[in-house]
């Protein structure tokens, strides 16, 4: 069965320093990945997503970026955090096709002080 | 670009009351619609979901949603509420047919509360 891991779990760091975020999706291959931003009241934002290795799509300006340098690994990423990029971030996965469930990892917490 | 509208934030009930959360989304393709749930401290699962065929979904756990079409509406009912139903839960679109990225839009989310 596939499984989805991210890490690590919460995460505090002081503005301006960088930031890597890192999740694996195991028992699948060449899936969607997705990193997504829970904030309350908001529902969840999609960051990034990933057909393949290399290839990110951002859909939101941000302090943040996203890498893929293989096919069952997706990293979130920041050179310098501020204090708005405090959140709750959940990496995600789904199978190639189109309109197929996506699952979701546990979450990081990122608080940045 | 589509967006996800739930219209409750917050929802407290009693056990046994009858539960629905409205849901409504702005596309006017052919969408996939799935209802997420996020209980305290884990994390999101899905709940259930409608691709096609009947419009009334049955998920887990004793849930249901119906998707009504020309009300651009994907409401998730439950009968009867058990406190362990207390958690978040997101209403999510996607577009059928979307080759990259197969992405979710995902409503604000409503927090329920179910009072033993």
């Amino acid at each position: 069965s596939q499984t989805i891991h991210q890490w690590p779990a919460t995460l505090v760091q002081p503005v301006g320093s960088p930031l890597s975020l890192e999740c694996t999706v195991e028992g699948t291959s060449n899936p969607n990945l997705y990193w997504y931003r829970q904030a309350a009241g908001r529902g969840l934002q999609l960051l990034f997503y990933s057909v393949g290795i290399g290839q990110i799509s951002s859909e939101v300006p941000q302090n943040l970026s996203a890498s893929r340098p293989q096919d069952r690994q997706f990293i979130l990423s920041s050179k310098k955090l501020l204090l708005s990029d405090s959140g709750f971030y959940l990496c995600a996965w789904s199978p190639r096709a189109s309109g197929n469930t996506i699952y979701f990892g546990e979450g990081s917490w990122l608080t940045v002080v | 670009a589509q967006s996800v509208s739930q219209h409750n934030h917050h929802v407290i009930l009693s056990e046994a009351a009858s539960l629905e959360l409205g849901c409504n989304y702005s596309y006017g393709g052919t969408v996939n619609l799935f209802w997420y749930v996020q209980y305290p401290g884990q994390h999101l699962q899905l709940l259930l979901k409608y691709f096609s065929g009947d419009p009334l979904v049955k998920g887990i756990k004793g849930f249901e949603a119906e998707f009504i079409k020309s009300k651009f509406s994907f409401n998730l009912r439950k009968p009867s509420v058990q406190w362990s139903d207390t958690a978040e839960y997101f209403c999510a679109v996607n577009e059928w047919g979307k080759a990259a990225g197969n992405k979710l839009t995902f409503g604000g989310g409503t927090r329920v509360l179910v009072k033993p």
